[in-house]
């Protein structure tokens, strides 16, 4: 069954600093692969998606992520933050079933920024 | 472009109460999902339909949970006889229904079990 580890629970970055927030997955085959982004009292945004192809994928708001199928990894990447990025992040991996997309997701990172 | 709405947005019963959840997908959307999302976790797939058919319902719950979406377009998500275990947000999804595209998600419905 697929499945996705995002291992570190809570992240503390400086603003301007550069950050990297973690996922491994679980799959067989090829998968697709997604980050999403939850702002307080809100729902989920799409940051971005892998879909086979260049490993490295380009994001909302300067995040990119790159896919690396030795290591079973997605990592999310921001050059510089902002303390707008305060947010909970998601990695998901999808199952095509048919010709529907189910999402399995991690259990999230919590980024906090500090000024 | 209307996004995905959800109502209520906030929700406290009792335990064997029931309560229900009401999602509008953005128009032309075909599929919807239903996710529960535990404090502190990722959301979990319950339900998803095509139309007004249901794919796949067996990630839900228990028989207190039932999700229905008659036309089409709106659903509605519900929950007999509530526990404290139901406590979570509820969050709906939609995408216009080919296996690659993009899950747009509403805001939630928040539920607090007493």
């Amino acid at each position: 069954a697929q499945s996705v580890t995002q291992p570190d629970a809570r992240v503390t970055v400086s603003e301007g600093a550069s950050l990297q927030l973690r996922c491994k997955y679980s799959y067989f085959g090829t998968p697709y692969l997604f980050w999403y982004v939850q702002y307080p009292r809100q729902g989920l945004q799409l940051l971005l998606k892998y879909y086979p192809g260049d490993p490295v994928v380009q994001g909302v708001n300067g995040f990119e992520a790159e896919f690396s199928k030795s290591n079973s990894s997605f990592h999310l990447r921001k050059a510089s933050v902002h303390w707008s990025d305060w947010a909970v992040y998601f990695c998901a991996v999808s199952m095509l079933s048919g010709s529907f997309n189910k999402l399995t997701f991690g259990a999230g990172t919590r980024l906090a920024v500090c000024p | 472009e209307a996004g995905v709405t959800q109502s209520p947005r906030y929700a406290v019963l009792q335990e064997g109460q029931a309560v229900s959840f009401w999602c509008d997908p953005i128009s032309g959307h075909d599929t919807l999902y239903w996710y529960q999302q535990p404090r502190d976790q990722g959301p979990q797939l319950l339900v998803y339909f095509r139309d007004e058919a249901v794919i796949d319902n067996s990630q839900l719950p228990s028989d207190r949970f039932s999700a229905v979406r008659p036309k089409g377009t709106n659903s509605t998500l519900k929950i007999q006889s509530a526990k404290q275990g139901d406590t979570a947000t509820y969050l709906c999804a939609s995408s216009p229904g080919t296996g690659k595209d993009t899950q747009y998600f509403g805001p939630g419905t928040r539920l607090l079990v007493l």
